[in-house]
């Protein structure tokens, strides 16, 4: 089966811990993203990669940083500079941005909790 | 800077009637326009979209009308049922670009038997 897998489903950090979310997709997807929930609000843009080796910055990148050494994979880590990580995670995945007009796929979520 | 808004946190609905949910959007680049559903503790799924060219989508029960000149865009369900109860997110992006894909704060739909 095809899709997007996040890893651990609930985690638990101490505060000045750095930790890091697992996502891996074999959709063959160019692009993945990071998205942050918090109750009441959207789905907020952390960062997103269109490529291997490549990714940006999002609306919210500070206190996080990722890697995409392969296509495949695309880890977040929540530094302890991230004032407020308690927060629902999200990965998701698209085709690629050479595409018009294509939907993003999402995994079932990480959620990080700061003890 | 809220791009896409859902003004109505919660909506709720007896089973059979409709369910209309509703998104406002600022952003005139937006090209793409798309509805999510989600469980608790779980990813959203893709429901519908809608490109800026139509002015109407609809799969099955579920049909997208958008607005362009009022920047306003809708989700109807018809009959709705309680299986459909879940948090829908609106989205909107450019034409090539998911990037820039900005979500709405979501609705809670209830659909009562």
């Amino acid at each position: 089966d095809g899709g997007i897998t996040q890893s651990p489903k609930y985690l638990f950090r101490k505060e000045g811990q750095n930790v890091t979310l697992s996502c891996e997709q074999n959709l063959n997807h160019d692009a993945m993203y990071w998205y942050r929930q918090d109750p009441g609000q959207g789905l907020r843009l952390i960062y997103y990669s269109q490529i291997v080796n490549d990714f940006q910055k999002g609306d919210i990148a500070e206190g996080y940083s990722v890697s995409r050494e392969k296509k495949e994979s695309f880890p977040l880590t929540v530094t302890s500079a991230q004032k407020n990580p308690t927060a629902f995670y999200l990965c998701a995945s698209s085709i690629g941005t050479s595409y018009m007009n294509t939907e993003a796929f999402f995994g079932q979520g990480t959620r990080l909790t700061v003890v | 800077d809220q791009q896409v808004k859902q003004n109505s946190p919660s909506l709720s609905v007896q089973e059979g009637r409709i369910s209309i949910l509703n998104c406002d959007y600022t952003n005139s680049m937006f090209d793409y326009f798309l509805w999510y559903k989600k469980y608790p503790a779980e990813g959203p799924t893709f429901l519908i979209s809608i490109s800026s060219i139509k002015d109407k989508n609809e799969d099955g029960r579920f049909t997208v009308f958008l607005n362009k000149s009022a920047k306003h865009l809708s989700l109807h369900i018809v009959p709705s049922q309680p299986g459909d109860s879940a948090v829908y997110f609106c989205a909107a992006s450019g034409k090539y670009n998911n990037n820039d894909m900005r979500f709405g704060a979501g609705t809670r739909l209830t659909v009562k038997p």
